[in-house]
C-alpha cells in the first residue's frame, strides 16, 4: 500500500529537549516537504526537499532541520524546541516538483512543547 | 507570492443538501493548479479534486464538483447531497507549476463544515 508514514503520532516534551520526527515514504518519490498547522493559519510549508541531499527552506523553518540521506526518509529535527512549536506537523511527498502530481500527506504529529 | 483566501470560516448543511464552500487565491501567473483537500476529524489530509488552470472544464469528482472562474481568481467547491461523512475542515489550496520552493502547496485558512441530520 502507497503510504507516508511519521512516528511519532503524538509528542509531548520539554523546552529545550532535542526530538526527531521520522518521515518516511514507500512511493519512490523525489519530492518530500513538512508543514506545520495552526488553528487560523492553514497549514504552512517549513522545509522541502526536492531529491536526496537537496534541501531547502520553505516559508517557516527558523527552529527546525531536515535531512535527506535517502530518498524514502525524510526527518524534522527540533534541537531546541520552544512553546511556540507546539503544532500538527504534517509530512507530504510527491512523485516530481512543478507539475499537478498529488501530494500524498502522512497522517500527522501532534507535538506539544511545554 | 501566491495568497489563497478562505473567508468563511465555519459553514453548516442539512443532511442531503447542496453546499458550497468559497475560495478566492492571487496570483500574477498564468498556469498553475488548484486542489480542495478534506480533513476530518482522523486529521489525515484527503485530495477531494483538483483543477489544472488551463482547462476550462470544471473538475467533478461524483458528488463534488468546482466552479473554477479564472478571470475573477475564485474556486468555490460545491457539495451535493451532502452526508454525515462530509463533515470536516476544508481547506483550498494552490500549487505553482515551477519547480523549488514553488513546487509547495499554498493553503487557505480552512473551513469547518458541519451537517446536520
Amino acid at each position: 500500500e502507497a503510504q507516508v508514514t511519521q512516528n511519532p503520532r503524538y509528542l509531548i516534551t520539554v523546552t529545550g529537549k532535542k526530538l526527531t520526527v521520522t518521515c518516511s515514504q514507500n512511493m519512490n518519490h523525489e519530492y518530500m516537504s513538512w508543514y506545520r498547522q495552526d488553528p487560523g493559519l492553514g497549514l504552512r510549508q517549513i522545509y522541502y526537499s526536492m531529491n536526496v541531499e537537496v534541501t531547502d527552506k520553505g516559508d517557516v523553518p527558523e527552529g527546525y532541520k531536515v535531512s535527506r540521506k535517502e530518498k524514502r526518509n525524510f526527518p524534522l529535527i527540533l534541537e531546541s524546541p520552544s512553546p511556540n512549536q507546539t503544532s500538527l506537523y504534517f509530512c507530504a511527498s510527491s512523485e516530481r516538483t512543478g507539475v499537478s502530481y498529488e501530494q500524498y500527506f502522512g497522517p500527522g504529529t501532534r507535538l506539544t512543547v511545554t | 507570492a501566491q495568497t489563497v483566501t478562505q473567508s468563511q470560516p465555519e459553514m453548516s448543511v442539512q443532511e442531503a443538501e447542496t453546499v458550497t464552500l468559497s475560495c478566492t487565491y492571487d496570483t500574477s501567473e498564468s498556469d498553475y493548479y488548484l486542489f480542495w483537500y478534506k480533513q476530518p476529524p482522523s486529521r489525515q489530509m484527503i485530495l477531494v479534486i483538483r483543477q489544472e488552470a488551463y482547462k476550462q472544464q470544471n473538475a467533478t469528482e461524483n458528488r463534488f464538483s468546482v466552479n473554477f472562474q479564472k478571470a475573477a481568481k475564485s474556486f468555490s467547491l460545491k457539495i451535493s447531497d451532502s452526508q454525515l461523512g462530509d463533515a470536516a475542515m476544508y481547506f483550498c489550496a494552490y500549487r505553482s507549476p515551477y519547480t523549488g520552493a514553488n513546487s509547495k502547496l499554498t493553503f487557505g485558512k480552512g473551513i469547518t463544515l458541519s451537517v446536520r441530520p
